[in-house]
């Protein structure tokens, strides 16, 4: 069974620029979920997507956003670009159970200059 | 929003040593998750933690939750490198994909 899969693994943006960054779950996964994980903030919860609805957001800033396909693909994209949007993003996919495990991608290393 | 603090923030040992970490909280959870995320990888779910004063074992790995539900710990039995990662815990999610994390200890397990 495939994992989560994300692309691309590496991005190098510029102040200002947009990006998007996609990934694709796990078969039969409905709820697709994204993360940020920094060295100062740790991994942080950006927001889910259920049945190609925003079930769930985070606390952060609207330049943050994303979109669920009706084959429970998923992107996000970040607008306006800052350094401080360096990160690694991670999507994770899940079952829709109680207790059920977020299964994670190996996440996107975003850098912006 | 429940806030978990875990501890060390850092453990570097050698190997063949043990260890204790730990997640506190002063909310009661129903569930907690540990995950481990090694190098270059996304965190990966090790076990969930249901009942209070519940031990798990994952062959080296010990994991017990409060009596109370409001902390968990991991223990390393003769730790080998291949334990080396960031190990981050959660309380268990509603069958959501919302994930509230610790932010970590981070092992280094050396040779």
């Amino acid at each position: 069974k495939a994992g989560v899969t994300q692309t691309p693994r590496y991005l190098i943006k510029t102040r200002g620029q947009q990006v998007t960054l996609s990934c694709s779950p796990i078969s039969g996964h409905r709820s697709v979920s994204w993360y940020q994980q920094t060295p100062g903030q740790g991994l942080q919860f950006l927001f889910e997507y259920f049945s190609e609805t925003q079930r769930n957001k985070g606390n952060f800033p609207g330049r943050f956003s994303g979109r669920q396909f009706s084959n429970s693909r998923s992107e996000m994209n970040v607008s306006t670009l800052e350094l401080g949007d360096s990160a690694l993003y991670l999507c994770a996919s899940s079952r829709q159970a109680y207790n059920s495990p977020l299964h994670f991608g190996n996440g996107t290393r975003l850098t912006v200059t | 929003t429940q806030l978990l603090e875990q501890s060390p923030q850092f453990l570097s040992i050698q190997e063949g040593e043990n260890l204790t970490v730990y997640c506190n909280s002063s909310s009661v959870f129903s569930s907690l998750q540990w995950y481990r995320q090694e190098p270059g990888e996304g965190p990966v779910l090790l076990v969930t933690v249901v009942t209070g004063g519940e031990v798990k074992k994952l062959k080296r790995l010990t994991f017990q939750f409060g009596d109370a539900r409001k902390d968990s710990s991991l223990h390393i039995t003769a730790a080998q490198p291949g334990d080396t990662g960031l190990y981050l815990c959660a309380p268990g999610s509603s069958n959501t994909g919302k994930l509230i994390f610790g932010q970590g200890t981070t092992l280094q397990v050396k040779p």
